[in-house]
């Protein structure tokens, strides 16, 4: 079956402090990983998105990897600011250019405390 | 601001009226995508145009929803007779369909609806 499981649930961090976020999957077949941030009660927002051939990809103070071999990713935030308390998701896609089958990870829960 | 407009932001209506939401996707963006979402769990997908032409809808999609798009421009999804189970966020998001290996979705912010 064809699953994205996300680590931690929660993660509770001091502003100014780095952290990663965790993702593992079994999906085949396997097109891109993507990883999402969703404020509450929001739309997520694309963070970044990597196909099977890129390692690591940057937006900012965000860095994903991606080993496909084993099938993990992460994602690690710099310097957390206040303003990264929200719910990241990972969000596998099984084939190319097919938003109607995305595989969607429960989420962390981070929460960037002063 | 992702440039995907909904509206309303929220809305609550009481069991069995109709409730119609709207979408404007980025202008250039063919593709527009309706999902939904309840507390804790991802976006599941409802259905989806290319341009104009509805392509596919979820099983999701009872007979009491009905989604528009004419002129390929913004989109329409109506709920008909509107059930407490309904109660969730409407997603809608858009893309530019070039058959890439990395299509971005761009979401809206969502229309949160409560049936009471």
């Amino acid at each position: 079956k064809n699953q994205v499981e996300q680590s931690p649930q929660s993660l509770i961090i001091l502003e100014g402090k780095n952290c990663t976020l965790q993702c593992n999957y079994t999906v085949s077949p396997f097109s891109n990983l993507r990883w999402y941030k969703q404020d509450t009660g929001r739309g997520p927002v694309s963070l970044t998105i990597m196909t099977f051939s890129e390692n690591t990809k940057s937006n900012g103070r965000y860095t994903a990897t991606l080993d496909a071999d084993t099938k993990q990713s992460s994602l690690h935030i710099t310097a957390s600011q206040l303003s990264d308390s929200a719910s990241y998701i990972c969000v596998v896609s099984p084939n190319a250019g097919n938003n109607r089958k995305l595989i969607w990870g429960l989420g962390t829960s981070l929460a960037v405390n002063p | 601001d992702t440039g995907v407009s909904q509206d309303p932001r929220h809305k609550i209506t009481k069991r069995g009226q109709n409730v119609t939401f709207r979408c404007d996707p980025i202008s250039e963006h063919n593709r527009l995508y309706w999902y939904r979402q309840t507390l804790g769990q991802g976006p599941e997908f409802l259905t989806y145009f290319q341009n104009e032409a509805q392509l596919e809808k979820s099983r999701l999609l009872s007979d009491r929803f009905s989604a528009e798009r004419p002129k390929g421009s913004f989109s329409t999804l109506e709920i008909q007779r509107t059930e407490q189970g309904d109660s969730a966020m409407y997603l809608c998001a858009s893309s530019l369909g070039q058959g890439a290996l990395q299509e971005k979705l761009f979401f809206g912010s969502g229309t949160q609806l409560s049936v009471l």
